[in-house]
């Protein structure tokens, strides 16, 4: 398993600014994942963060708006950027650290409010 | 395409009764199948995991759930609820050979009344 924490844990932000968000895991893995959770409804898989390439965007979401970071094994930022109030969600990372499973162990969450 | 329905977007239950809440899958290969609970104001936390070793898994805090595979049926049960069962629970599907993805289902909001 794996311990996943994050920072901010919640915000308030102005229309228009950025915001990154930080992840970090206890331990070395090569997969990470940022996944954004709308009011009300389920998870949606943002991008995936392998360390030494560039993440990989899921449809709808792109690289402008939610540029990715992975400096390390350890570590992950996702920037949401010239925010807007449909920008209000819960932002989660997760990581798969159980070589040869694909298992996903999250994080507690970043909770967004754009004004 | 894989894909996961919950049958139910709220589940209200009496303490001491027990707990049921639905799943099907679709999916193309041979699946992983998750379930994760979602307390208040919290992350995810990872219930129990299905990966063909056995159909009936048992998971944390007495919930159980049975791939039934006939059914293409993942339910989640546990015997008797408690209070503190009261949270949002999500069933995942993953296809290994698409890059370690969750899919997530819509959610069951469970509720246990005293």
């Amino acid at each position: 398993s794996a311990v996943i924490s994050q920072k901010p844990s919640r915000d308030i932000c102005q229309r228009g600014t950025s915001l990154t968000i930080q992840c970090q895991v206890d331990s070395q893995v090569t997969m990470m994942f940022w996944y954004r959770q709308q009011p009300g409804q389920s998870l949606t898989l943002i991008a995936t963060a392998n360390q030494g390439s560039e993440a990989t965007y899921e449809s709808g979401f792109v690289i402008d708006k939610f540029p990715i970071s992975r400096p390390n094994l350890t570590f992950s930022t996702l920037t949401v950027s010239n925010m807007s109030p449909e920008d209000s969600s819960i932002y989660l990372c997760s990581a798969a650290p159980d070589r040869g499973t694909d298992t996903q162990y999250f994080g507690p969450g970043t909770r967004l409010t754009v004004l | 395409a894989q894909s996961v329905t919950q049958l139910d977007s709220h589940v209200s239950v009496s303490e001491g009764t027990p707990v049921l809440l639905r799943c099907n899958y679709s999916s193309s290969y041979s699946p992983s199948l998750f379930w994760y609970v979602q307390h208040p104001n919290k992350g995810l936390q990872l219930l129990l995991k299905y990966t063909s070793a056995a159909t009936l898994v048992k998971g944390i805090n007495g919930f159980e759930a049975e791939f039934k595979k006939s059914e293409t049926s993942f339910h989640l049960t546990k015997p008797s609820a408690h209070m503190s069962d009261a949270a949002e629970y999500f069933c995942v599907v993953s296809g290994w050979n698409q890059g370690g993805k969750l899919i997530f289902g819509q959610g069951t909001e469970l509720s246990v009344k005293p």
